[in-house]
């Protein structure tokens, strides 16, 4: 079952900060995170294994509440650079990953 | 260093005719693979994975088959397409946990 992501969109401005949350109604092996550009595959940017682990790349950092199946990521002052649409993805112990619908974030000068 | 080639880049087909995607992996042994496709302005929906050589799970019921014939090729195919059919296709793999993915395939069918 894919996870559910919220919010759909956002739009900030640069030095803005945003928080994009994602669910998952069965348990959780990990949680990923990726940022897709417009036209281009999906890239990589964290993985949380543990219940209450949190990660930092550049500005942007993630958190894992295992017992809640929730993950939240973190974008703090915000960059153009950080435009794109962001996917959670959720593995389960037999290795399947599964992602949400994607949160679409639009950093404006 | 581990890359993956996945093509062709672009693909225009007509409907009813077959479908052959191929995913190699190189610089690394044993990955798990991955078909994905994703509509436009869509999400990654999860079509194929595999473990191993011969093992597939699939996600989703329809004209769509993939195969794994080597630990490192993961082949995604349609004997009839259908104009649903149309998306980006995207291959990734995994090791130890992320997963990479291929540059995509724009599937149109027409």
């Amino acid at each position: 079952q894919q996870p559910v992501q919220s919010p759909q969109a956002v739009i900030l401005r640069e030095g803005e900060d945003a928080v994009i949350n994602c669910s998952s109604s069965k348990a959780l092996y990990s949680v990923h995170w990726y940022r897709q550009k417009h036209g281009e595959a999906p890239v990589f940017l964290m993985i949380l294994l543990k219940g209450g682990e949190q990660k930092g790349h550049e500005k942007i950092s993630a958190s894992f509440n295992e017992k809640k199946q929730q993950s939240s990521l973190y974008l703090t002052a915000s960059q153009l650079s950080y435009s794109g649409t962001y996917f959670c993805g959720t593995e389960s112990r037999d290795y399947k990953l599964s992602f949400g619908a994607g949160t679409t974030v639009t950093v404006r000068a | 260093s581990q890359t993956i080639h996945q093509w062709p880049a672009t693909l225009v087909q007509p409907v009813g005719s077959p479908l052959s995607l191929e995913c190699t992996v190189e610089g690394t042994s044993n990955p798990n693979l991955y078909w994905y496709r994703q509509a436009a302005g869509r999400g990654l929906q999860l079509l194929f994975y595999s473990v191993g050589i011969g093992q597939i799970s699939s996600e989703v019921p329809q004209n769509l088959s993939a195969s794994r014939p080597q630990d490192r090729q993961f082949i995604l195919s349609s004997k009839k397409l259908l104009l649903s059919d149309s998306g980006f296709y995207l291959c990734a793999w995994s090791v130890t946990g992320e997963a990479f993915f291929g540059q995509g395939t724009r599937l149109t069918v027409v």
